[in-house]
């Protein structure tokens, strides 16, 4: 069975980074759209961003609220999607979620990961 | 804040049909597909509907959605306690270049 294993995150100042890890279990992200979606604490959801698949030729997207500060990137052996996050505020504070889309819908979000809390505080 | 707007709560007694409604524009939900998410306490959000009204496999014909115009709805009939959670609308933004978010509307089954 497909399943998308998180990991990363933790505890970090501000002004610091991080990377957050999406790992492919079963199958491999090359034909897959991957986003990023996080919630801050009592908040809903906020999308951050997306990589496309290799038939897009892998192109990312980024909402404004982090356009500049984020980045995604896969890893070579198509098996993982990362998610860079540099100058981190206290507002990034959040679960981040990963998501690869369902073959039957690029723009899904089918599979989720478990979520990894990022937690910026001085 | 959001542009898709959904109302914070909706409520029903065990069996009864709720319906939650999303509103956007002609930017969002008027030009593109609409999708909604269940969020339920501790997990990972779940695909309940994709392109406006199409089901998942493994989603419950109980949920069901349309898109008319700018707007759009989920209705969840038959309701039980296990459907008590968070849903969310969702919508590629023409003009913003991102997906969209509706804020959330929490189901509370009475």
């Amino acid at each position: 069975d497909a399943q998308v294993v998180q990991s990363g995150g933790g505890w970090v100042q501000p002004g610091g980074s991080l990377r957050l890890s999406c790992a492919a279990s079963g199958f491999t992200f090359t034909d897959y759209y991957v986003d990023w979606v996080r919630q801050a604490p009592g908040k809903g959801l906020e999308w951050i961003g997306r990589t496309r698949n290799k038939a897009n030729y892998y192109t990312m997207e980024y909402a404004a609220s982090v356009k500049g500060r984020f980045s995604i990137s896969r890893d070579d052996s198509r098996t993982s999607v990362y998610l860079q996050m540099n100058s981190l505020k206290t507002e990034d504070t959040a679960v981040y979620f990963c998501s690869r889309s369902p073959k039957y819908d690029d723009n899904a979000l089918g599979f989720w990961g478990q979520g990894t809390l990022v937690t910026v505080s001085s | 804040q959001s542009v898709l707007t959904q109302p914070p709560s909706a409520s029903g007694t065990p069996g009864q049909t709720v319906t939650i409604s999303c509103s956007g524009s002609s930017s969002n939900i008027g030009s593109t597909y609409v999708y909604w998410y269940q969020h339920l306490p501790g997990t990972a959000p779940r695909l309940l509907i994709y392109r406006n009204n199409q089901r998942p496999s493994g989603v419950p014909d109980r949920f069901s959605a349309s898109r008319s115009g700018a707007s759009a709805s989920l209705a969840v009939s038959g309701l039980r306690s296990e459907d008590e959670g968070d849903y969310y609308c969702a919508a590629w933004d023409e003009d913003l270049g991102g997906r969209l978010f509706g804020a959330g509307t929490k189901l509370t089954v009475l």
